[in-house]
């Protein structure tokens, strides 16, 4: 069965540092979706890709993330620098083109000491 | 306030109880609602749709009430295997628009 797939699964890092992390969809899946979801918390949108385009990136915090989708197919969310309230779990999600199911990617776990 | 509201419980129950979760969504013009199911420290999971008429996969039934915008989750015959967090989804759009998650209720099935 094809997934979505996240890497790094578990990352550490000490604040003001830049960390990175990439998504591959599943395969066909035009939109691209990230989300930040805080222990206790549903997990909420920070940006939206149709293809290489962003959809939706009200909820990014720009000042230090940043998301490319350049060829339209994988895509990496950077945080430059690291904040401890950055400390979450990131999924990455996709979806065809007008379909309503999103698949959800294992996550990355960030830790900011 | 937030979009999607739910009792974050937990909740506690014995191996076949009947158990229901509720939720409120604010925003009328949502169009399409979930469940999904995430176990701990996993990606959230599609359990079901929720659809008007209401709609039944096995055990699970799920119930919208557009005029006071709520979505129930009805578990009927619990098992261990249902421990988990399960959250409430709106989705503004038919298709294609970023889910709202409500922040989750956490139901612990015992033996």
């Amino acid at each position: 069965e094809a997934e979505v797939a996240q890497s790094p699964r578990y990352k550490i890092t000490e604040k003001s540092q830049a960390v990175a992390f990439w998504c591959d969809p599943i395969s066909g899946h035009a939109t691209l979706y990230w989300y930040r979801q805080i222990l206790g918390q549903g997990p909420e949108l920070l940006v939206q890709f149709q293809d290489e385009s962003v959809v939706d990136d009200s909820q990014l915090p720009k000042d230090r993330f940043s998301a490319e989708r350049l060829k339209g197919v994988d895509s990496t969310l950077k945080i430059q620098p690291a904040e401890l309230g950055d400390s979450a779990m990131y999924l990455c999600a996709s979806s065809l083109v007008g379909d309503n199911e999103q698949f959800f990617g294992p996550g990355t776990r960030l830790t900011v000491l | 306030r937030k979009e999607v509201e739910q009792d974050p419980g937990p909740f506690n129950v014995p191996e076949g109880a009947t158990v229901a979760f509720n939720c409120t969504y604010s925003n009328s013009a949502s169009q399409s609602f979930f469940w999904y199911r995430q176990d701990c420290r996993k990606e959230p999971k599609l359990l079901m749709s929720v659809y008007s008429s209401g709609n039944e996969d096995g055990r699970f039934t799920a119930q919208l009430n557009r005029a006071s915008q709520y979505i129930s989750l009805l578990i009927r015959d619990s098992k261990l295997s249902d421990s988990a967090t399960y959250l409430c989804v709106v989705n503004m759009r038919n298709s294609g628009y970023a889910l709202n998650f409500g922040k989750g209720t956490s139901l612990l099935v015992t033996p």
